[in-house]
């Protein structure tokens, strides 16, 4: 196993405009994570499932985001009409029970311009 | 306000000195991890701890959860350039499903 991969590794768009990133986590992780981390800040949680389950979603998270995990291996998370605030490294972790700690992909580097 | 604060905030040092970096709440965690990141790279994770009081070593790095289950310590001893990077903790509340992070502490090693 490689670890949890992040595809694009980086992204420009314009603003207005969607974008999906994709998650593949490590096969044996039932749990998938996404965080969004801003230059400064900590990772800060917007969402996980476990399996293909999404049990818990930020209320910070506007309606524009929304998250998918079919079949419980891959995910992605869509942001739809990006805005300049949306700029941000989004990552990806995965892990095996709800208490242990995270593998962290490489993120997706969103700038919306 | 910050659910686990982090101090300080940057830390500049010389290679062979010690420090420590701390992590606070007035929340009890069932677990708290450790982590390292390193500009545009995700946060590796070093250790995971969940008994109070208990103390763990990984060569150089000795990290302690506190009494109570609310506060973590990390001590570098002979700070190696190699150790720079951004030392992030993260705690799981119990019941939760998901770990909280603090703003991590910037540790900048000099040769």
């Amino acid at each position: 196993d490689t670890g949890v991969s992040q595809n694009p590794r980086h992204k420009i768009t314009k603003r207005g405009q969607n974008v999906t990133f994709r998650c593949d986590p490590i096969s044996e992780h039932n749990r998938l994570y996404w965080y969004r981390q801003t230059l400064g800040q900590g990772p800060e949680f917007l969402t996980y499932f476990q399996n293909e389950a999404q049990l818990e979603k930020s209320r910070l998270l506007s309606d524009r985001f929304s998250a998918e995990r079919p079949k419980g291996s891959f995910s992605t998370l869509e942001i739809q009409r990006t805005e300049q605030g949306d700029s941000a490294m989004y990552l990806c972790a995965s892990s095996p029970t709800w208490d242990w700690g995270y593998t962290f992909g490489s993120g997706t580097r969103l700038t919306v311009v | 306000t910050q659910l686990l604060e982090q101090s300080p905030q940057f830390l500049s040092i010389q290679e062979g000195e010690n420090l420590t970096v701390y992590c606070n709440s007035s929340s009890v965690f069932s677990s708290l991890q450790w982590y390292r990141q390193e500009p545009g790279e995700g946060p590796v994770l070093l250790v995971t701890v969940v008994t109070g009081g208990e103390v763990k070593k990984l060569k150089r790095l000795t990290f302690q959860f506190g009494d109570a289950r609310k506060d973590s310590s990390l001590h570098i001893t002979a700070a190696q350039p190699g150790d720079t990077g951004l030392y992030l903790c993260a705690g799981h509340l119990t019941n939760a499903g998901k770990s909280t992070f603090g703003d991590g502490t910037t540790l900048t090693v000099k040769p």
